[in-house]
């Protein structure tokens, strides 16, 4: 079956950049019917959505966080990955990736429900 | 932007009881509405996908509900095994928003 593992460094300085890695194993990435996105969540509070992507590098992100997110993909290493520029504290977050449906219905393509998710990575962000 | 309310934050209920969880939407959504649990320190897990449709292998004591912009989740006889907080999460026009979340405690 489909997993997904996050993968990437614990700690980021203030205004760096946080690069995460989710690898997918058990199928393609390239699968025509699949989003791929990440979600956080900061120590003690809910959940956030960050963006989303297609294989074929179609991204949707949150406005909240756009200018600073930048979400890619390989698909020759069935990866997809996170760049989250200018940290600060508030970044400190448990970083998920998960799998998200994506499906004809009502004459209009649309998104289906996170199905399949990795375990997480905590990220501090601290000097 | 549509705004998804949850409710509550968090409620205690007893081995057996019947819990409700709520979210309502500011504006019409259809059925774009789906249900996580979250135990501590795990991902989240899906449990119910637009609105009302139980996801494979999650018990049947789940379910999920629409009336209009009101949308209810249910586990009918909690579990001890069913301690955890539970999220909503909404679609729309290409963003996806997810509730406050409500903290399910015995």
């Amino acid at each position: 079956q489909v997993q997904l593992q996050e993968s990437g460094p614990g700690l980021v300085k203030p205004s760096e950049t946080l690069t995460l890695t989710c690898t997918v194993s058990g199928g393609s990435i390239s699968r025509s019917s699949y989003y791929w996105g990440w979600i956080r969540q900061p120590p003690g509070k809910g959940l956030e959505w960050i963006g989303s992507i297609y294989y074929s590098g179609s991204t949707y992100y949150n406005p909240s966080l756009k200018s600073r997110i930048t979400i890619s993909v390989d698909t020759s290493k069935n990866q997809f990955s996170l760049r989250l520029s200018s940290v600060t504290a508030a970044d400190t977050a448990v970083y998920y990736c998960a799998r998200l449906p994506y499906y004809y219905d009502n004459n209009d393509y649309r998104f289906g429900a996170f199905d399949i998710w990795g375990q997480g990575t905590m990220v501090t962000v601290s000097s | 932007d549509i705004q998804m309310t949850q409710s509550p934050s968090s409620l205690s209920a007893s081995v057996g009881d019947r819990v409700t969880i709520t979210c309502q939407a500011s504006q019409d959504i259809s059925n774009y509405l789906n249900w996580y649990q979250q135990k501590p320190g795990k991902a989240p897990k899906l449990l119910i996908y637009d609105a009302s449709n139980l996801e494979t292998g999650v018990p049947s004591r789940f379910s999920g509900s629409e009336s209009g912009t009101d949308f209810t989740f249910t586990i009918n006889s909690l579990q001890p095994e069913d301690i955890a907080t539970y999220y909503c999460q909404h679609y729309d026009n290409r963003l996806l928003t997810f509730g406050g979340g409500t903290k399910v405690q015995i």
